[in-house]
């Protein structure tokens, strides 16, 4: 069964950048037609979904994100990561990855544990 | 950009049935899933493209989605069912979430 674990800085600072790293196992990024996600939710909040990179290495952003976000894969360690530039408190958050439960990609099967990202001077 | 809307919260005494709705404009033309999301813990997908339970939910969720709402059915709720559910949409190639409805079981 695929798994995903988040890794990153906890805390960033404002205006700064935030860089995330999803590590997969028990599956492959780069095969299987597979819509690799992230996900935010802050604190006390909803779920917003932010950006997917397919195994061929096209993505897909939120409009309300795409101009301050980049996903990515990592096919040689088998990760994919995200990058949100110029960061605000708005965006602390726990951050989570997330994989389609499976090659239809309507919905989001497997999830990481997730990982809170404080913005914070 | 779609829109999904769902009651903040719902209660729902043990054994009964709890539905939760989840609004938007031609839902039933795409497909919609539910999470469940208790405190502390990453969402768990309890129902997908629609109506299907992916393995190891209970029998007690169910899933239906025509017009405009989708609906997730929890019959004979238990304690264990109390904490806040998520709608989501495929909507042009995005995942759009609802704001979540919070069930707790009296």
């Amino acid at each position: 069964q695929v798994q995903l674990r988040e890794s990153g800085p906890g805390l960033v600072k404002p205006s700064e950048t935030l860089s995330l790293t999803c590590t997969v196992s028990g599956g492959s990024v780069s095969t299987g037609d597979y819509y690799w996600s992230w996900i935010r939710q802050p604190p006390g909040k909803g779920l917003e979904w932010i950006a997917y990179v397919f195994y061929t290495g096209s993505t897909n952003y939120n409009p309300s994100l795409k101009s301050r976000v980049t996903i990515s894969l990592d096919k040689s360690k088998n990760q994919f990561s995200l990058i949100l530039n110029s960061v605000t408190t708005a965006d602390t958050a726990v951050y989570y990855c997330a994989r389609a439960l499976d090659v239809t990609g309507y919905d989001l099967g497997y999830w990481g544990q997730g990982t809170l990202v404080t913005v914070s001077s | 950009s779609y829109e999904l809307t769902q009651p903040p919260s719902v209660s729902v005494s043990p054994g009964q049935t709890a539905s939760i709705t989840c609004s938007g404009d031609k839902l039933g033309d795409k497909y919609t899933c539910w999470y469940q999301q208790k405190p502390g813990q990453s969402p768990v997908l309890v129902i997908y493209q629609d109506t299907k339970r992916p393995s190891g939910i209970p029998e007690r969720f169910s899933g239906s989605n025509s017009g405009n709402t989708a609906t997730l059915t929890i019959s004979g709720t238990q304690a264990i069912d109390e904490a806040d559910y998520y709608c989501q949409a495929w909507d042009s190639s995005t995942y759009v979430f609802g704001p979540g409805t919070k069930v707790t079981v009296l």
